[in-house]
């Protein structure tokens, strides 16, 4: 079975707009870590934001916020007031407790295109 | 430099060639990842160290995969008789130790290997 499930392969967003990128994730661990990550054409993969499972509050971090929903298994990313430079990759990932070293498993990813 | 370094950036091989790709992580990194990147897909984790030690190396697809970090600072992962199927960009992160509130892998840009 998948660890994270990204179901979007791509999307259009009209600049100035709010867009929800989707995540579920499955787990057994009682605790673990979802990220989200942003890979422009460049390559890099740039940290975006984090969520812990025993966090009371859903993540913000500036124009992201991540709608964390334990029970159905959800980190799904909100990304408000969306600029062209928010065109890019996104890829959902998981930490888990018995994980390598901190080795995160990533999702498929979504594609994210901004129209002006 | 501060952040992770990759080389080279791209890499053009022919089939059976041996290439080597190197990592030099953020100074005092403990842990160093390297995840394979397939084409419009998501990282794929291939190994883990901690210090000099692989601690992890379930993820290296077959025996051609080889990865050391002698001194504990920069690594290198060495594909041995290429093939096609190679062809990916490969991710090098780092992550200090103790990890930080949230623990996210800093990554490289990563280095593009064309296998003709």
């Amino acid at each position: 079975a998948q660890k994270i499930t990204q179901t979007q392969p791509g999307m259009f967003v009209q600049e100035k707009e709010a867009v929800t990128l989707d995540c579920t994730y499955d787990t057994s661990d009682p605790s673990y870590g979802l990220f989200w990550y942003k890979q422009p054409s460049s390559g890099e993969m740039i940290f975006l934001i984090y969520q812990g499972s025993y966090d009371q509050q859903n993540a913000t971090e500036g124009r992201y916020s991540l709608n964390f929903q334990k029970a159905r298994k959800s980190a799904n990313l909100v990304i408000s007031a969306s600029q062209l430079g928010d065109s890019a990759m996104y890829f959902c990932a998981m930490r888990e407790v018995n994980n390598a070293g901190n080795m995160l498993t990533f999702g498929g990813g979504t594609r994210l295109m901004v129209k002006p | 430099g501060a952040g992770v370094s990759q080389s080279p950036r791209y890499k053009v091989a022919k089939r059976g060639q041996d290439v080597a790709l190197r990592c030099d992580p953020i100074s005092g990194h403990v842990s160093l990842f390297w995840y394979q990147q397939a084409l419009g897909q998501g990282p794929e984790f291939l190994t883990y160290f901690q210090n000099e030690a692989q601690l992890d190396k379930s993820g290296l697809p077959s025996d051609r995969f080889f990865a050391e970090r002698p001194e504990g600072s920069v690594s290198t992962l060495k594909i041995q008789r290429t093939q096609q199927e190679d062809s990916a960009v490969y991710l090098c992160a780092s992550i200090p130790y103790p990890r930080g509130n949230t623990g996210e892998l800093f990554f490289g840009e990563g280095s593009r290997l064309t296998v003709l």
